[in-house]
């Protein structure tokens, strides 16, 4: 079975643009959600969904956009990018809600570099 | 902001050797978890122990968990240049976000 797979690996923006990102859940899994890694430091949660709604944000600001459709896939749209917005973008699947008992597959991410 | 923090940050031992990394958390948990990460890439998750726990294997790995302390250990007995990567914790944040808190992790490095 596949992993979670995302599209695409890398990525140069310039300031100001806009970018999506596109993530691919472990078939079966229902819940996808968005971490920013910035190098050297832990991923950072920014967005969890569940059956296509938003159930969980980070500390990030309203430029950062994410919705989950009926096949459970889901993008990742940040506008107006900053320096600061360059980073690994890595989404992670979940068979069900919640992280209590869960573990999270990742995918490899896509590593976005803004200029 | 990260609510756990590793140590070391940086670890170098022969193959062979074991390699001790601990996580410190600051809010109390359900569970804990470590992940594996090579290379900037995606990470892996190796073992999950629940805040009832106090110790858990999974091959060369054995993880143990302090919740008077706040901390938690993960030892890799018999080190192999393969499992060179970075090894992050991560918590679940006990509110309404289902979102795991990772630490900002510990870069091991085993010389062949």
């Amino acid at each position: 079975d596949a992993g979670v797979t995302q599209s695409p690996t890398h990525l140069i923006k310039t300031r100001g643009q806009h970018v999506t990102l596109r993530c691919s859940p472990i078939s079966g899994h229902k819940s996808v959600s968005w971490y920013q890694q910035v190098l050297g430091q832990g991923p950072q949660f920014i967005f969890q969904y569940y059956e296509k709604e938003e159930r969980g944000r980070g500390n990030f600001p309203d430029r950062f956009s994410a919705r989950q459709f009926p096949n459970y896939s889901s993008e990742l749209n940040v506008n107006a990018l900053l320096l600061g917005d360059s980073a690994l973008y890595l989404c992670a699947s979940s068979l069900e809600l919640g992280t209590a008992n869960e573990k999270l597959f990742f995918g490899s991410g896509t590593q976005l570099s803004v200029l | 902001s990260q609510q756990g923090e590793e140590d070391p940050q940086a670890l170098s031992i022969q193959e062979g050797e074991n390699a001790t990394m601990n996580c410190s958390y600051k809010t109390s948990i359900n569970n804990l978890q470590w992940y594996r990460q090579n290379s900037g890439r995606g990470l892996v998750h190796l073992i999950l122990i629940r805040s009832n726990e106090r110790e858990k294997h999974s091959g060369r790995l054995r993880v143990t968990l302090d919740t008077s302390k706040k901390s938690s250990s993960l030892l890799i007995t018999a080190s192999r240049a393969a499992d060179t990567a970075s090894y992050f914790c991560a918590t679940d944040a006990r509110d309404s976000s289902y979102k795991l808190i990772f630490g900002s992790g510990t870069r091991l490095l085993v010389r062949p």
